[in-house]
């Protein structure tokens, strides 16, 4: 199974500000994915990472709040952007390698 | 796109007991099926997955099975343990984008 790290692990922010997360995987892998799970909800994914191009996003999330890079086939990043309270949320990306892992996530608190 | 919906909310059991835990979904091209574990401040984890060639998957206390006419598919834990008290997700995807839709989870609680 693939290793995937993400940095920060946690952060306060004030609002109005923007948060960059890595994820950093330990093999090359084509399917790169960020979720969202919002305190105690399930997982709504965001965007697919595409390498090299553009990312996909869901209904309801958009380019300019959720800026991802993918330039290589192990890292991505995801920035929320203008944060506000309604932000505040553990942040996951997640690979295709066979079936799908999980990131440990990024706690993201927004004051 | 895909909704899956997950029943029940919470479960609570006596160790020893089974627990099921049932979930639809929506979109007849979804084929893959993967049920996950999160405990609490912790990723969640795979613990088991089936595609839709096939009808029953066991691993040791854990079982899943699928329903493609019906459309719903249940994940059961025989002989639950105090450590299997967690939150179970479900989540389905159509094998050619790999995208996840999740049900909303359901809290298990295991009463010794």
């Amino acid at each position: 199974s693939a290793v995937i790290s993400q940095k920060p692990s946690r952060d306060i922010c004030q609002r109005g500000t923007s948060l960059t997360i890595q994820c950093q995987v330990d093999s090359q892998v084509t399917m790169m994915f960020w979720y969202r799970q919002q305190p105690g909800q399930s997982l709504t994914l965001i965007a697919t990472a595409n390498q090299g191009s553009e990312a996909t996003y869901e209904s309801g999330f958009v380019i300019d709040k959720f800026p991802i890079s993918r330039p290589n086939l192990t890292f991505s990043t995801l920035t929320v952007s203008n944060m506000s309270p309604e932000d505040s949320s553990i942040y996951l990306c997640s690979v295709e390698s066979d079936t799908q892992y999980f990131g440990p996530g990024t706690r993201l608190l927004v004051l | 796109g895909e909704n899956v919906e997950q029943h029940p909310s919470t479960l609570s059991v006596q160790e020893g007991d089974s627990a099921v835990i049932k979930c639809t979904y929506s979109d007849s091209a979804s084929n893959y099926f993967p049920w996950y574990k999160q405990e609490l401040g912790k990723r969640p984890q795979l613990i088991i997955d089936i595609r839709s060639n096939v009808g029953e998957k066991k691993d040791q206390r854990i079982a899943v099975t699928l329903n493609k006419t019906a459309k719903h598919f249940s994940l059961h834990i025989t002989e639950t343990q105090p450590e299997d008290s967690a939150v179970y997700f479900c989540a389905a995807s159509y094998s050619n984008d790999y995208k996840l839709s999740f049900g909303a989870g359901t809290t298990v609680t295991v009463r010794a």
